[in-house]
């Protein structure tokens, strides 16, 4: 079976400041991974994912993520944070054959200060 | 497309009462999944299908809970009894495995509050 955990229930961090929001999974057989989010009172929405090919993946508003198999990790980076940032960030995997079930971590909340 | 279609979107209603989730996936889509969000647990698979058939179960709480899906453009989820301890929003998903990405999209939720 595979896990994930997120490290951080929260981050505040300041504004135009970088931050890094954590991930590790467990798992015995390949996986992908994906970060989502999750903005007040809506659905969740990609960020981005790894499938495979480049361990560096990125997202169109400034979010990337690296995937490390020795750590195995998949943690996710923004140089510089803008207030519409602030929200629930949740790391999932998946097994790369067949369209199976995300297990999800417990997610990240960030809250991005003026 | 219009996306993954949730309703209601909120559902209030007292204990002991019958509860019925809907959800219409992506068309073209050929597998559907239910989520239950709670402060506790963060987000649980409850149920999942291929090509209209249920795949897994396992994660649903118990018999008060049961999903269908008669056909590949509509799911529902029914609680019946409801209980308070169900409060809590109730995503539903929907993927192509033509994709190949296992990507999935999720609906804006249900939230249901049980009193």
């Amino acid at each position: 079976a595979q896990s994930v955990t997120q490290l951080d229930s929260q981050v505040p961090v300041f504004e135009e400041a970088p931050v890094e929001l954590r991930c590790n999974y467990s798992s015995s057989v390949s996986v992908y991974l994906f970060w989502y989010v999750q903005y007040p009172n809506q659905g969740l929405q990609l960020l981005l994912k790894y499938l495979s090919g480049s361990t560096l993946v990125e997202s169109i508003n400034g979010f990337e993520a690296e995937f490390n198999k020795s750590q195995t990790s998949f943690h996710l980076r923004k140089p510089s944070v803008h207030i519409s940032d602030t929200a629930e960030y949740f790391c999932a995997v998946t097994l790369s054959s067949g369209n199976t079930p995300l297990v999800f971590g417990k997610g990240t909340r960030l809250s991005v200060i003026a | 497309d219009a996306g993954v279609i949730q309703s209601p979107r909120h559902e209030v209603t007292e204990m002991g009462q019958e509860v019925t989730l809907r959800c219409k996936p992506i068309s073209g889509h050929n597998s559907l999944f239910w989520y239950r969000q709670t402060m506790m647990r963060g987000l649980e698979l409850l149920i999942y299908f291929n090509n209209n058939v249920p795949i897994d179960d396992s994660g649903m709480p118990e018999d008060r809970f049961s999903a269908k899906m008669p056909n590949a453009s509509f799911s529902t989820l029914k609680i019946q009894p409801s209980e308070p301890r169900d409060s809590a929003v109730y995503f539903c998903a929907s993927s192509s495995t033509s994709s190949g990405s296992n990507e999935q999209f999720f609906g804006p939720g249900t939230r249901l509050t049980v009193l």
